[in-house]
């Protein structure tokens, strides 16, 4: 299976600070890297497909970039809305695996 | 707008069979476009794949739960169903359908943009 790695596992920040979490696989998964947002008793929310896509719907502060076996979220400003757990998840291989998560506060 | 739900038991016993079943609506589960899938997650813990279902039944299982896993689809009710044999606790989760979709070309995204709502399931006795 494909290990994916996120860092941090948490990470406290200010309303408006541009925030990256970061995910790497075991693998080069080229670009097969999706991250969603999700928070507490609700199902998952696709934020970024392909490494770098925005999803429907999604606000364009949120950006996804890297390729291979390391990739970035990027929130651009942080908003309260945004706290949350994010996942990043591979699909070059299955099974499909995802990250730990990164759990987002506000200060 | 396609939504999802899940039902079944909350509570199963040890051994026993864990059944679910997704309801889709707002569109066809017989798309060629489309396939279903399962995840769970664990009390205060990541997600999980299952395995996943198209419309004419063929599938693809999570080699960790392969041995205890079937899952089905039913067209004319527009649904799709897990069932997982031989429960422990360590298969308590919330439980989550999905839909993932098919590129024109043919080719499987592994990326979920609906998702039911979940369902918590407990194994105990």
């Amino acid at each position: 299976d494909i290990q994916m790695t996120q860092s941090p596992s948490s990470l406290s920040a200010f309303v408006g600070d541009r925030v990256t979490l970061a995910c790497q696989a075991s693998h080069d998964i080229t670009n097969y890297l999706n991250w969603y947002q999700q928070k507490p008793g609700k199902a998952p929310k696709l934020l970024i497909y392909d490494a770098s896509n925005l999803a429907t719907g999604v606000p364009s502060r949120f950006t996804g970039g890297g390729s291979g076996t390391h990739f970035t979220l990027t929130i651009g400003s942080l908003q309260p809305e945004d706290i949350a757990t994010y996942y990043c998840q591979q699909y070059e291989n299955l099974p499909f695996t995802f990250g730990q998560g990164t759990r987002l506060e506000i200060k | 707008q396609v939504q999802l739900q899940e039902s079944g038991p909350g509570l199963v016993q040890p051994s026993q069979t864990l059944s679910l079943t997704c309801t889709v609506s707002g569109g066809s589960i017989s798309s060629a476009g489309h396939y279903w899938s399962w995840f769970r997650q664990h009390p205060g813990k990541g997600l999980e794949w299952i395995g996943y279902i198209y419309h004419t039944g063929r599938s693809e299982y999570n080699p960790s739960l392969k041995s205890r896993l079937t899952l089905s689809v039913d067209t004319s009710k527009n649904q799709f169903s897990l069932n997982l044999s031989s429960v422990t606790a360590a298969d308590t989760a919330v439980y989550y359908c999905a839909r993932g979709g098919i590129s024109p070309s043919g080719i499987l995204t592994g990326y979920f943009h609906y998702w039911g709502q979940g369902t918590l399931v407990t194994v105990s006795s």
